[in-house]
């Protein structure tokens, strides 16, 4: 069963523009992680946020987590060609070691 | 460091052929984990092994679906007979926080996956 669902589910901008992409999720978690999946390629880590963090930076990346709402965010900033991707949450329960994934969110580029 | 290894890459069979995929984790991680990706889908877990012991396998259709992790640290996950349902890419994932600490943060390290198309 999937309990992330990522908004939107495709998305299109200009090279250099910010990419925003949401999360939302159904239970209560102890953390939430963003991955990127390029075409044929495995995923990749980007990011955890613990569910008593509110936001969170990486380089070009950040992510905001809203426990009260259930949500998160995903914001690329000065978005680059590279970045053209699908991007998923994932949650981690408190009791349960398992990731529960969205169905992603397909980032387009273009240059 | 080399990461999680996954082979094949692409795998076609005809229905109710076996099939097999293997997978060599990260050096000393622990914990090994099977998913299954269906197209415009996140993954789903199909099974985890904490070194040798499958301590999750509640996802797994053991009908068809069979895993082994002898040594623990290479893997194999088998579907005998394959259905055209089953049809999707397979994901090994590993990570280092095995145990209780595996509750805590889990991130964990994805190979490049195998694509079966079952015809």
């Amino acid at each position: 069963s999937q309990q992330g669902e990522e908004d939107p589910q495709a998305l299109s901008i200009q090279e250099g523009e910010n990419a925003t992409m949401n999360c939302s999720y159904k239970t209560s978690i102890n953390n939430l992680q963003w991955y990127r999946q390029n075409s044929g390629r495995g995923l990749v880590h980007l990011i955890l946020i613990r569910s008593n963090e509110r936001e969170k930076h990486s380089g070009r990346l950040r992510v905001t987590l809203d426990t009260s709402k259930k949500s998160s965010s995903l914001l690329i900033t000065a978005s680059r060609a590279a970045d053209t991707a699908s991007y998923f949450c994932a949650t981690q329960k408190d009791s349960n070691y398992q990731l529960i994934w969205g169905a992603g969110t397909k980032l387009i580029i273009k240059p | 460091e080399a990461g999680v290894v996954q082979s094949p890459r692409y795998k076609i069979i005809e229905k109710k052929q076996p099939v097999a995929f293997w997978c060599n984790p990260i050096s000393g991680h622990n914990t090994l984990y099977w998913y299954r990706q269906n197209l415009g889908q996140g993954p789903e877990l199909l099974i985890r092994y904490e070194n040798e012991e499958a301590v999750d396998d509640s996802q797994l259709p053991k009908d068809r679906f069979s895993a082994e992790r002898l040594k623990g640290v290479d893997s194999t996950l088998k579907i005998q007979p394959a259905e055209l349902g089953d049809s999707a890419v397979y994901l090994c994932a590993s990570s280092s926080l095995p145990g209780l600490a595996a509750r805590a943060a889990d991130t964990q390290y994805f190979g490049p996956g195998t694509r079966l198309t079952v015809l």
